[in-house]
């Protein structure tokens, strides 16, 4: 099974930072990464998929990059409503398609 | 608008079994590839099955292999999940999720992520 590391597990910014998430794969995914972002007590929300395609609604303060194995979310600049925790999810090959651990944004 | 709602989660024993429902409804249901995603309380997101959108194959995370079974009627826009020999570490919110289709062939497999989600549905299992 395919493995996900996501870096770092939490991270502590201000409103108006501009935040970079990892997200490295145990093997190559090519560009079939995905983004979620969570907050507390309701479902995840696709953010990013295909490494950088942004789902339609999505702020464009939201970018991703990346291929192979390493990949980054990044927020341009940090809002109130983006204080969440954000999970990587590859989706290539045979299932299971695994989460990271996830990363958690605080405000500082 | 699109949704998805889970039901039938519960306190149940270890070693019982519980089966999970989930309804859709303002997307074309018979043509989204479905999933169970859980998480235990206070840690992350785990993958547990994923059903293709005519239910001609299945794959599951290895812990819940032989005990999960993961369904479809597309008839009702109905998604299942039948769990048996439940364990304590199968305590957790249960959300299904839906994307788009599957593409390529086994196994490069490739996938554009869930853009449905549940609510969520919580299972505890306890004595």
């Amino acid at each position: 099974d395919i493995q996900m590391t996501q870096s770092p597990s939490s991270l502590s910014a201000s409103v108006g930072d501009r935040v970079t998430i990892t997200c490295r794969a145990s093997q190559s995914i090519s560009s079939y990464l995905n983004w979620y972002q969570q907050k507390p007590g309701r479902a995840p929300k696709l953010l990013i998929y295909a490494a950088s395609t942004l789902q339609s609604g999505v702020p464009s303060s939201f970018s991703g990059s990346g291929s192979g194995t390493d990949f980054t979310l990044t927020i341009s600049s940090l809002q109130p409503e983006d204080f969440a925790t954000y999970y990587c999810q590859q989706t290539y090959s045979i299932p299971p398609w695994t989460f990271g651990q996830g990363t958690k944004v605080e405000i500082k | 608008q699109v949704q998805l709602v889970e039901s039938g989660g519960g306190v149940v024993q270890p070693g019982r079994s519980l089966r999970l429902s989930c309804a859709a409804s303002g997307f074309t249901f018979s043509t989204y590839a479905m999933h169970w995603v859980r998480q235990a309380p206070g840690e992350g997101l785990e993958w547990v099955a994923i059903i293709w959108n005519d239910g001609s194959d299945k794959y599951y995370t290895d812990s819940v292999k032989g005990r999960f079974t993961i369904s479809r009627d597309n008839s009702k826009n109905t998604l299942f999940l039948q769990m048996n020999s439940l364990r304590a570490e199968d305590t957790a919110v249960y959300y299904c999720a839906g994307g788009g289709a599957i593409f390529g062939v086994a196994p490069y497999y490739y996938y554009y992520g869930m853009d449905v989600w549940g609510q969520g549905t919580t299972v505890t299992v306890s004595s």
